[in-house]
């Protein structure tokens, strides 16, 4: 169990580009969540998955944001046409129900995106 | 619409002494989670909770669950400067659609002085 991963950890962009952010989770989870942290906040829900289906997504997730589980393992969030809004700290987790700790979230290192 | 919300943000004690963070939410709950961030790092679970009247307890820290007054509690017994950081409750929310939804608390700042 290697915990749950997160590539890239630094991403700069400048406005108007496209970035996309890649979460591992730990292997056995099949939940996956992404979360937005602004400085100074508690981070903020993005959206999930329960394997390959995405459940529910925010209304903070406009249409510029996406994401995906194609396979139920690794998911990918993609922001479009980026803003200098979209600069925080992008947290994904992963989470299986197991009895007493269930759905205790695993929380990867971050993606600290900065939009110059 | 469900809020979390902590209480104080921001505390200062002393080494060995003893405080408590509350965490109110606003509508029924299924889970409270409690957490822990380092300075620029990412969350740490403490405890996870699951129903009206549990407790838990890790080293300093013990944990409790009032779903009936929608409120937590995160107890520090005898701080050490090691529990310096900031504490995040959160729940999930059942939602009719079936799914679930989210919310993480305003976050505590705890510094313990020596």
């Amino acid at each position: 169990d290697t915990g749950v991963s997160q590539d890239p950890r630094h991403k700069i962009t400048k406005r108007g580009q496209n970035v996309t952010f890649r979460c591992d989770p730990i292997s056995e989870h099949n939940r996956l969540y992404w979360y937005r942290q602004t400085l100074g906040q508690g981070p903020e829900f993005l959206t999930y998955f329960q394997n390959e289906a995405q459940l529910e997504k925010s209304r903070l997730l406009s249409d510029r944001f996406s994401a995906e589980r194609p396979k139920g393992s690794f998911s990918t969030l993609e922001i479009q046409r980026t803003e200098q809004g979209d600069s925080a700290m992008y947290l994904c987790a992963s989470s299986i129900n197991r009895g007493e700790s269930s759905y205790e979230q695993y929380f990867g290192p971050g993606t600290r995106l900065t939009v110059t | 619409e469900l809020k979390v919300e902590q209480n104080p943000l921001f505390l200062s004690m002393q080494e060995g002494k003893n405080y408590t963070i509350y965490c109110n939410y606003s509508t029924t709950s299924d889970r409270l989670y409690w957490y822990r961030q380092d300075p620029g790092k990412s969350l740490e679970s403490l405890f996870v909770l699951l129903s009206n009247g549990a407790v838990k307890q890790e080293g300093r820290l013990m944990a409790s669950l009032d779903t009936k007054a929608r409120l937590s509690t995160l107890h520090i017994t005898a701080a050490v400067h090691d529990l310096s950081a900031t504490y995040f409750c959160a729940v999930d929310s059942y939602r009719t659609s079936g799914t679930y939804k989210y919310i993480f608390g305003t976050g505590t700042r705890l510094k313990v002085l020596a």
